[in-house]
């Protein structure tokens, strides 16, 4: 079956420390890969998505590489912003199907 | 302009009550979607439609019946609702014939509290 497995949080950091929040997947095929970003109070927002192997998805200082050798998506930034504070979930979408699958999720704080 | 629109935010209401949850999207998608997210914030697919059809039902009680009157709105109803039955319940959509790297596009949620 499908799955996607996400570090599990919370994780806490100083303003303008590494963020990495590491995501592995299992899946049929080649699925597409997908960072969603969840702020207090509101619905999930795409943050960047890969569609192919070494595909780099980048938005708003954050990144993430599609690798295909490691089923891996890790998310990184290089300096996170107290503005980042939120829950992040990484997604698969195998093949041709519709819906996503969605890992547990990771809070993040980010302290000043 | 809201491109997902979920109504009401908030719902509260007692064990046993019948409830219905709204969605309409503006983004001319054909396919829509709910999610329930528990209090882990863990999310799971309940139900998908595409162009008002059925297409995906998850292992969710029949007291959860999906509607879709048009490609542009989904609505949940549910029955008889149960402590259980709490949770933050998300609707989404997206285009289909972009299927494979086409995101999914969310509403706000709607805060479901049964007591």
């Amino acid at each position: 079956g499908n799955s996607v497995t996400q570090m599990e949080g919370p994780v806490t950091l100083s303003e303008e420390a590494f963020l990495t929040i590491n995501c592995t997947y299992t899946a049929t095929g080649y699925p597409s890969l997908f960072w969603y970003v969840q702020y207090p109070g509101e619905g999930l927002q795409l943050l960047l998505k890969a569609t192919k192997a070494d595909d780099k998805g980048s938005n708003k200082g954050f990144e993430a590489t599609y690798r295909k050798e490691t089923t891996s998506f890790h998310l990184e930034k290089g300096s996170v912003q107290v503005s980042d504070s939120a829950v992040y979930f990484c997604a698969l979408r195998p093949g041709s199907a519709r819906q996503l699958t969605f890992g547990s999720g990771t809070q993040l704080t980010v302290l000043p | 302009d809201t491109a997902v629109s979920q109504t009401p935010k908030y719902l509260v209401t007692q064990m046993g009550n019948d409830k219905s949850i709204k969605c309409e999207q503006n983004l001319g998608h054909d396919t829509m979607y709910w999610y329930k997210q528990d209090s882990k914030k863990f999310l799971k697919i309940m139900f998908s439609y595409n162009n008002k059809e059925l297409i995906i039902n998850e292992t969710v009680p029949n007291r959860f019946s999906p509607k879709s009157p048009d490609k542009a709105h989904l609505n949940l109803h549910i029955n008889s609702l149960e402590l259980g039955d709490s949770a933050v319940y998300f609707c989404a959509s997206s285009r289909d014939r972009d299927r494979d790297n086409s995101p999914l596009h969310f509403g706000n949620g709607t805060r479901l509290t049964v007591t």
